[in-house]
């Protein structure tokens, strides 16, 4: 099993140039996450999908659309890149429990974004 | 959403047992706490969760008082490998809230 893969792995933006980064996991899991991680912090929620079908705003949805496109597929969409979008971006899935909350989470390798 | 606490940064020698504890005072009723670890480049990987008591897997342990309100990770004789960010997250829902986390430089 490969786990959760993302692509590309780094790419260079100009200022209002739009791009997708792409998640795929193999694991059936229903949920899936995009975060930020800015140099030296903690991860930041993006947006997440509970479930196929279903997607929500996390802490720091701005500037950002995902799509749910099935279930093992969450891409992450930047329609016009800033330069505050600089980042490395993370995608994870997890399975839930019967009474719908999340279990431990799985995280691919990452995105590196310069936005110039 | 439980707001925690930990030290931003611990050094330790190898062999040595490391415990980190992490504070998360208005933690839910419903609410598990979990523990990541983070390389440098690479995405957080889960390490052990647990609700209370002590929970004991093959790499770590998980010290939970009865009152909740901290949790502790506890790594048994560190190698130089287990250099890394820990990040506690106690919750239950969807939107875990990733802290600052706390480094662990492990030395020679």
């Amino acid at each position: 099993n490969a786990g959760v893969t993302q692509t590309p792995k780094f790419q260079v933006l100009k200022t209002g140039q739009s791009m997708t980064l792409q998640c795929a996991q193999d694991m059936n899991h229903n949920s899936m996450y995009w975060y930020r991680q800015d140099p030296g912090m903690g991860l930041r929620l993006i947006y997440y999908s509970a479930s196929e079908g279903t997607t929500d705003k996390g802490e720091v949805p701005n500037g950002y659309n995902v799509s749910r496109l099935n279930k093992r597929e969450f891409s992450l969409r930047l329609e016009s890149a800033a330069p505050s979008q600089t980042s490395v971006y993370f995608c994870a899935s997890s399975e839930r429990l019967a009474g719908g909350s999340p279990l431990e989470q799985y995280f691919g390798p990452g995105t590196r974004l310069t936005v110039t | 959403l439980a707001k925690t606490t930990q030290p931003i940064s611990m050094d330790s020698y190898e062999g040595q047992e490391v415990n980190i504890t992490c504070s998360h005072n208005n933690i839910a009723t419903n609410d598990y706490i979990t523990w990541y670890q983070q390389f440098p480049s690479q995405g957080p990987r889960f390490i052990i969760q647990g609700y209370k008591t002590k929970v004991t897997n093959e790499v770590a342990s998980l010290f939970i008082p009865a009152d909740r309100k901290s949790s502790t990770l506890s790594l048994p004789r560190v190698s130089l490998s287990d250099t890394a960010v820990y990040y506690c997250l106690p919750g239950g829902g969807f939107k875990t809230i990733f802290g600052a986390g706390t480094r662990l430089f492990v030395k020679a």
